[in-house]
């Protein structure tokens, strides 16, 4: 049980900014909130974490509720390259597997 | 990043015959690594956990004897599917654990056609 919930599809014209959200409504005090993607045929890769505050890095921003049931992902502008399935994932303790759910699969519009 | 490979890339075998995947840290060392299968237009399924130098732990409804893994040393993990079945088709994906932080890295997939 992966424990979030994401829309199914999202689709997003080029260049424009996306936003994908994450609930995660039964989070505890010491869970993390990572995002992986998987492009086509190939393994996820890791995009971004956090655990309260907002997070920036190259690829992605990280915004996180207050209360931290929710979450976002925000590409700042979608390309090509971004189409893939991102997975929101809850870490529930630094010794556990990643637990896949259905993650959001992200369809880019030239 | 830290790199974990997955050789073969992909591989057709006939039924009934086995087929050895494996899964290297090449840059790293890895205590754990875990194994996922991933049918099309599904999402990853862990198969199993392994730890260097200890026994696999599978999750439930995984054949532990179906699906042989070995980690025997810090950068090499193998899953070995026994007596394949076109069943057993799918796309099996590593990942391995950096020992010094913690941080987990995907391997690029291993595609497994059984005819």
């Amino acid at each position: 049980d992966a424990k979030t919930t994401q829309p199914n599809s999202m689709e997003s014209n080029e260049e424009e900014p996306v936003h994908l959200p994450c609930n995660h409504s039964t989070i505890s005090g010491t869970d993390y909130i990572h995002w992986y993607r998987q492009l086509p045929s190939q393994g996820p890769e890791y995009v971004i974490h956090g655990l309260t505050s907002n997070v920036n890095n190259r690829m992605a921003s990280l915004a996180i509720a207050e209360d931290r049931k929710s979450s976002t992902l925000i590409l700042h502008r979608a390309t090509l390259r971004d189409a893939a399935v991102y997975y929101c994932i809850r870490i529930i303790s630094g010794n556990t597997p990643l637990v896949f759910g259905k993650g959001t699969r992200l369809s880019v519009i030239a | 990043g830290a790199v974990v490979s997955q050789h073969p890339s992909w591989v057709i075998c006939k039924s009934g015959t086995s087929v050895k995947i494996e899964c290297r840290s090449l840059d790293f060392q890895a205590t754990t690594m875990f194994w996922y299968r991933q049918f099309p237009k599904q999402s990853l399924m862990l198969m199993a956990t392994s730890n260097e130098g200890s026994k696999a732990t599978y999750e439930q409804g995984v054949e532990k004897d179906k699906f042989l893994i070995n980690h025997a040393s810090l950068t090499l993990s193998t899953l070995t599917v026994t007596s394949a079945h076109p069943e057993d088709s799918s796309f099996y994906i590593c990942s391995a654990k950096v020992r010094a932080t913690g941080e987990l890295f995907f391997g690029e997939g291993s595609r497994l056609t059984v005819l």
